[in-house]
């Protein structure tokens, strides 16, 4: 597609549940990167893969923190055992990779931990 | 904290005057990106300034860089109050992998018609 898309736009869990969030980047895009937007300002780089590859994820909190990208699949974000300081706007981006260096945004998935 | 402050942190303006917005930085870079954010969406890139540029231009939007200063300011001249959001400056760090941006907490402009 011409957008990355991201779902559910929403999500909410309680305090100890899973959470699994989805990314489809833009085609043709080999990277894709996961931040974390708290409190509508700070964003947080997490992870970024090249293809299906882990390419940096140097700011990943690896205890409750998973994600992939599967070929043919949308690329995921997994919390496990979510926390209250979970709760965060979650914004998938992709990029061509090339010289010119801009992120293409989705929406994000607001995820609320009760 | 690679990044610095954005300046100011709200920004209230008429339609027609020009909107001035800073960035500082802590380290030093290989590029900086101008994004904005529409309430309840994600970033839309606006412009790239790299290392060795001073200045660059597009369309309705003026920035600059200072690496002395370790600064940059977006202008945007003509303001509408589609302008209105949210602006962030972000970093890439020399030696930094591709697409990992340091981000500023942004100033919120809001323009009135």
């Amino acid at each position: 597609g011409e957008e990355v898309a991201q779902t559910p736009k929403h999500l909410v869990r309680g305090e100890g549940q899973k959470a699994k969030l989805y990314c489809a980047p833009i085609k043709g895009h080999s990277y894709v990167f996961w931040y974390q937007q708290v409190l509508k300002n700070e964003f947080k780089f997490l992870i970024s893969f090249q293809n299906e590859n882990v390419f940096d994820e140097t700011g990943m909190p690896k205890e409750r923190f998973s994600a992939k990208c599967l070929p043919n699949s949308p690329c995921s974000l997994e919390i496990q055992a979510t926390k209250l300081e979970d709760s965060a706007v979650y914004f998938c981006a992709s990029s061509p990779g090339t010289v010119d260096e801009k992120l293409f945004f989705g929406s994000g998935t607001q995820l609320s931990v009760l | 904290s690679q990044q610095g402050e954005e300046d100011p942190q709200a920004l209230s303006i008429q339609e027609g005057e020009n909107a001035t917005m800073n960035c500082s930085y802590k380290t030093s870079i290989n590029n900086l990106q101008w994004y904005r954010q529409n309430s309840g969406r994600g970033l839309v890139h606006l412009i790239l300034i790299r290392s060795n540029e001073r200045e660059k231009h597009s369309g309705r939007l003026r920035v600059t860089l200072d690496t002395s200063k370790k600064s940059s300011s977006l202008l945007i001249t003509a303001s509408r109050a589609a302008d209105t959001a949210s602006y962030f400056c972000a970093t890439v760090g020399r030696g930094s992998t591709l697409g990992r941006l340091y981000f500023g907490r942004g100033t919120q402009l809001t323009v009135w018609p």
